[in-house]
């Protein structure tokens, strides 16, 4: 099974800060990497798929990058509705793999 | 636009069986090529896949779970259901029922907002 490895686990910043979180797989996935933004009590929401996509409706202002085995998401300046758990997933084998979550608060 | 909505138990008995249902709409799940998926998430915890069906009617489930999981399909209802059997204390979660994007590299698209199932006596 592929483990998948986020850093940090939470974080905290500013409005306006530039926030980079960090994915890592257990093995090369190739671009089989995708990202979910969850606020509490709902759903998980796609915000990126194919490590650099970026999904429908979802601001520029997010952006993904990597292959292989590492990948970043980067949010470029930070607003309050940002406030949320991040999960990067693998859909290069099954079983389907998530990270633990990074969980970002606005200071 | 497709939705899903998760029904079922909030309450089942450790060794029982815990049975959810996915009603679709917005689309037949019967057609086009998608995967339609169940995952869920214990509280506070991260995100845990537990497997799939296709419209093609094949199966691929969790190795973790395989045992006592089965992913089934009404089509006539525009439904699919899981089923966990033997439950117990680890299994208690809000459990969600997906659909991928039918592109590559798959992704879970479209959500439902989650069923919380607490497994206790």
């Amino acid at each position: 099974d592929i483990q998948m490895t986020q850093s940090p686990s939470s974080l905290s910043a500013s409005v306006g800060d530039r926030v980079t979180i960090t994915c890592r797989a257990s093995q090369s996935i190739s671009n089989y990497l995708n990202w979910y933004q969850q606020k509490p009590g709902s759903a998980p929401k796609p915000l990126m798929h194919a490590a650099s996509s970026l999904q429908s409706g979802v601001p520029s202002r997010f952006s993904g990058s990597g292959s292989g085995a590492d990948f970043t998401l980067t949010i470029s300046s930070l607003q309050p509705e940002d406030s949320a758990t991040y999960f990067c997933q693998q859909s290069y084998s099954m079983p389907f793999s998530f990270g633990q979550g990074t969980k970002l608060e606005i200071k | 636009q497709v939705q899903l909505q998760e029904s079922g138990p909030g309450l089942v008995k450790p060794s029982q069986t815990l049975s959810l249902t996915c009603t679709v709409s917005g689309g037949s799940i019967s057609s086009g090529s998608y995967y339609w998926s169940w995952i869920r998430q214990p509280a506070g915890k991260g995100l845990e896949w537990i497997g799939r069906f296709y419209t093609s009617g094949s199966t691929n489930y969790n190795p973790s779970l395989k045992s006592r999981v089965t992913i089934s399909v009404d089509t006539s209802k525009n439904q699919f259901s899981l089923m966990l059997n033997s439950v117990t204390a680890a299994d208690t979660a809000v459990y969600f029922c997906a659909r991928g994007s039918g592109s590559y590299p798959e992704y879970f698209q479209h959500w439902g907002q989650g069923t919380l199932v607490t497994v206790s006596s």
